[in-house]
């Protein structure tokens, strides 16, 4: 079946440090790939996305890569900000309607 | 930016009452999925709707749950006798088509907490 594993949080970073956060799925076939953030308070907002083998996604400075030799989709940002303070959810979708979320990592950056 | 809403954004209940969650996908959206997501874990696929049908569904979506589109705008995930364990964030979504890479798009959860 499908299921995604995500680092265990939580990580605390000081601002402008280096991010990773590390995704590792299992599917068959070929998913498309996700990241996902949840703010305090708030619902689940698209980070960044990849559908095929070697996408990068990016968006606000993170980064990840669809690395299919390795079934990875690593999170990445080179200088975290407080205000990214949150919990990430890698996720996939194969084929079908809906998403296999991982168990999220809670990311808190101190000033 | 178009949104999907949901209400009530916090609902208090009595186990065994049956309790039913709002929600108002993205307008030209076919595709409607529930999820939860139980206080510190991760989030977990309910079901999904099309076409006045429900098209998949997990294994946590038993005979306790059930969906609607009562008109054209809503969408309500209805728990029929609601149990402590069902105290959890439930998020609605919605998609423009179904397969694929169609990204599905998030509200802001309703939070269930059942006495």
């Amino acid at each position: 079946g499908n299921s995604v594993t995500q680092m265990e949080g939580p990580v605390t970073l000081s601002e402008e440090a280096f991010l990773t956060i590390n995704c590792t799925y299992t599917a068959t076939g070929y998913p498309s790939l996700f990241w996902y953030v949840q703010y305090p308070g708030e619902g689940l907002q698209l980070l960044l996305k990849a559908t095929k083998a070697d996408d990068k996604g990016s968006n606000k400075g993170f980064e990840a890569t669809y690395r299919k030799e390795t079934t990875s989709f690593h999170l990445e940002k080179g200088s975290v900000q407080v205000s990214d303070s949150a919990v990430y959810f890698c996720a996939l979708r194969n084929g079908g309607q809906n998403f296999v979320f991982g168990p999220g990592t809670r990311l808190s950056v101190l000033p | 930016e178009p949104e999907v809403t949901q209400t009530p954004s916090h609902q208090v209940t009595q186990m065994g009452q049956e309790v039913i969650l709002r929600c108002v996908p993205i307008s030209n959206h076919l595709y409607f999925y529930w999820y939860r997501q139980i206080l510190g874990q991760k989030v977990e696929f309910l079901v999904s709707f099309y076409n006045n049908e429900i098209s998949e569904k997990s294994e946590i979506f038993d005979d306790q749950f059930s969906v609607e589109r009562p008109d054209g705008s809503n969408f309500t995930l209805k728990i029929r006798s609601t149990k402590l364990e069902d105290s959890a964030m439930y998020f609605c979504a919605s998609s423009e088509r179904g397969r694929g890479q169609n990204t599905q798009y998030f509200g802001p959860g309703t939070r269930l907490t059942v006495l």
